[in-house]
């Protein structure tokens, strides 16, 4: 079955640490991933997306993400975090050459320390 | 910036009571998805519409829940009757579709009493 793991169900950091959030997705064939950002009381929004190409993709806010295919992730990152950053982060991919029907994991709740 | 519009925002109901939700996506946008989304988990596609059309409603209780977007711009989520296991976060989203990723609304947060 089609589906994502995110190994850290809950994460937290002091203000400047290091970010890495794992993602797995279950799929033997061309997906696109992406993260999502989910600020409290706001709605997801995407953060970053990859389709094809450089498999080191930038998105807002300074996080990054690489896909390693032989490893079926798509790890989130960012040098140094901050206060800011608190908020729910979920990984999902969509099947290439399906319908774009995404599939989220169950998100990291990410805290961030002052 | 354009945004996905949903109502209401929150929704008390009654179990056994009817409820329905709507979704205005991202003008231009002709895929349109409907997530729920349980505390603590991630969104699960309900129901998927391209135009007008369903593409994917295999996760839809059809016993229950029922999505319709007759001219292929709004849409409507209903539940009939609500169970106390349908409290959940309802989240709209729309897309050009493929590799675009999907733009969500701010949900609607339904709680069955």
């Amino acid at each position: 079955a089609q589906s994502v793991s995110q190994h850290n169900h809950h994460v937290i950091l002091s203000e400047a640490a290091s970010l890495e959030l794992g993602c797995n997705y279950s799929y033997g064939g061309t997906v696109n991933l992406f993260w999502y950002v989910q600020y409290p009381g706001q709605h997801l929004q995407l953060l970053l997306k990859y389709f094809s190409g450089d498999p080191l993709v930038k998105g807002i806010k300074g996080f990054e993400a690489e896909f390693i295919k032989s490893k079926f992730s798509f790890n989130l990152r960012k040098p140094s975090v901050q206060w800011s950053d608190t908020a729910e982060y979920f990984c999902a991919f969509s099947v290439s050459s399906n319908t774009g029907k995404l599939i989220f994991g169950q998100g990291t709740t990410l805290q961030v320390k002052p | 910036e354009a945004e996905v519009a949903q109502s209401p925002r929150y929704k008390i109901t009654e179990k056994s009571q009817a409820v329905a939700f709507w979704c205005d996506p991202i003008s231009g946008h002709a895929t349109l998805y409907w997530y729920r989304q349980i505390l603590g988990q991630g969104p699960e596609l309900l129901v998927q519409f391209q135009d007008e059309s369903v593409v994917d409603d295999s996760q839809l209780p059809k016993d229950r829940f029922s999505a319709e977007r007759l001219k292929g711009v709004d849409s409507t989520l209903k539940i009939q009757p609500a169970e106390l296991g349908d409290s959940a976060m309802y989240l709209c989203a729309s897309s050009l579709g493929g590799s675009h990723g999907a733009f969500f609304g701010q949900g609607t947060r339904l709680t069955v009493v």
